[in-house]
């Protein structure tokens, strides 16, 4: 199975600031990366795919980028409801595994 | 306007079986492989099985694997997830997604629209 490792677990980040979520393959997935936004007590929610397309009705404040086995989750200039956690997602194959998440906060 | 919605949840004792369901509407539900992910609490988020189109193929984690079956009937344009011998590691919310396609920029699928989930927990 393709482990997916993020970092950091968690931050701490001002309104405004610009944050950036990295996610790591245990093997090469091309672009076959996914990002999911997810708040407490609600499902998730698709922002990204293929690594760098945007879900349609996301905020371009989100971006992504990566190939291979390092991507990155942007948010340019973070607001207060972007406060949530996120998830990177292979879909290379199956099972289709989960980083562990990255827990973001505003200050 | 595309909605999952996810019953059969509730409370069994170890051992024991629940079948979950998921109903879909404003989509044509033939035309999609489905999934279910499941979430322990306090955990992230894990796959367990996706089934094709027509049913024709289902794959699953290693951890439910001979436990759990996926099935679904287009004409009801219905999921189901049949959870057999549970485990008290069984116990989570289990979302019902749709495995959205994209063909650019290149072919490849997604996690497009999720149920609100069905609590199972498995305890004595």
């Amino acid at each position: 199975d393709i482990q997916m490792t993020q970092s950091p677990s968690s931050l701490s980040a001002s309104v405004g600031d610009r944050v950036t979520i990295t996610c790591r393959a245990s093997q090469s997935i091309s672009s076959y990366l996914n990002w999911y936004q997810q708040k407490p007590g609600k499902a998730p929610k698709l922002l990204i795919y293929a690594a760098s397309s945007l879900q349609s009705e996301v905020p371009s404040r989100f971006s992504g980028s990566g190939s291979g086995t390092d991507f990155t989750l942007t948010i340019s200039s973070l607001q207060p409801e972007d406060s949530a956690t996120y998830y990177c997602q292979q879909s290379y194959n199956t099972p289709r595994t989960f980083g562990q998440g990255t827990k973001v906060e505003i200050k | 306007e595309v909605h999952l919605v996810e019953s059969g949840g509730g409370l069994v004792q170890p051992g024991g079986s629940l079948r979950l369901s998921c109903a879909a509407s404003g989509f044509t539900f033939s035309w999609f492989w489905m999934s279910w992910v499941r979430q322990a609490p306090g955990k992230g988020l894990e796959w367990v099985a996706n089934i094709k189109q027509d049913g024709s193929e289902k794959s699953y984690v290693d951890s439910v694997k001979g436990r759990f079956t996926i099935s679904r009937d287009n004409a009801k344009n219905s999921l189901s997830l049949q959870m057999n011998s549970l485990r008290a590691e069984d116990t989570a919310v289990y979302y019902c997604a749709r495995d959205g396609y994209s063909s650019a920029p290149f072919p490849q699928y997604y996690f497009d629209y999720w149920g609100q989930g069905a609590l199972v927990t498995v305890s004595s």
